[in-house]
């Protein structure tokens, strides 16, 4: 299995409330993703990092900020929780996709489980 | 808009028959597609890809069928068995001349293999 660790798995926390989740690895991977699973969604990109320092946007970033400052963490701050933020968080990394006939798949972490009341 | 699209929330098949689940993509530059396979209170594992120069590609009991000119893509798993209910979710991606590996995921189909 892939060294990935997320913490915390589980928390509630109350509406506008700040709350950060950590990713981490041991596999010194470049990419590293951050996902939300919701009922009837799937897993939809929030943000991903390309290195350490480079951050860009996924389809559901508002509300969101990510952070990278060492190649094995990966942090994601809910500046102000709301309860559609209420969701399972999923951690991921891979390496560089290199040619259009090749590809490096995602490695997932065991998610973290967020309640917004 | 979806890019990826899985109609069938869920699926039920006896142990030792046939399962198969199914996808369609509307982002014709897609270059590669993968399954990944959830259990409860766990994260996706990646379980097999095709890339669109192939129409098939072949793993043990699981196979992947690609039709790009219909843009669909099925699973089949053979013999089903217990274990394999879960939660299955299709991914596609494109790669435009970048390195990333940005994913665009389905919604998922639970399978339950009935015993």
């Amino acid at each position: 299995d892939a060294g990935i660790t997320q913490s915390p798995r589980h928390k509630v926390t109350e509406t506008g409330t700040p709350v950060t989740l950590r990713c981490h690895q041991t596999e010194n991977h470049r990419y590293m993703y951050w996902y939300r699973q919701d009922p009837g969604h799937g897993l939809r990109l929030i943000h991903y990092s390309y290195g350490v320092k480079d951050t860009d946007k996924g389809e559901v970033s508002d509300g969101y900020s990510v952070s990278r400052s060492k190649t094995e963490d990966f942090l994601l701050t809910l500046e102000s929780a709301t309860s559609s933020q209420t969701s399972v968080y999923f951690c991921a990394i891979s390496e560089s996709r290199m040619t259009s006939r090749s590809y490096n798949e995602q490695f997932f972490g065991p998610g973290t489980r967020l309640t917004v009341l | 808009d979806q890019q990826v699209k899985q109609n069938s929330p869920s699926l039920s098949v006896q142990e030792g028959r046939i399962s198969i689940l199914n996808c369609d993509y509307t982002n014709s530059m897609f270059d590669y597609f993968l399954w990944y396979k959830k259990y409860p209170a766990e994260g996706p594992t990646f379980l097999i890809s095709i890339s669109s120069i192939k129409d098939k590609n072949e793993d043990g009991r699981f196979t992947v069928f690609l039709n790009k000119s219909a843009k669909h893509l099925s699973l089949h798993i053979v013999p089903s068995q217990p274990g394999d209910s879960a939660v299955y979710f299709c991914a596609a991606t494109a790669y435009y001349g970048g390195a990333t590996n940005k994913l665009i995921f389905g919604t998922g189909t639970l399978l339950a293999v009935q015993p």
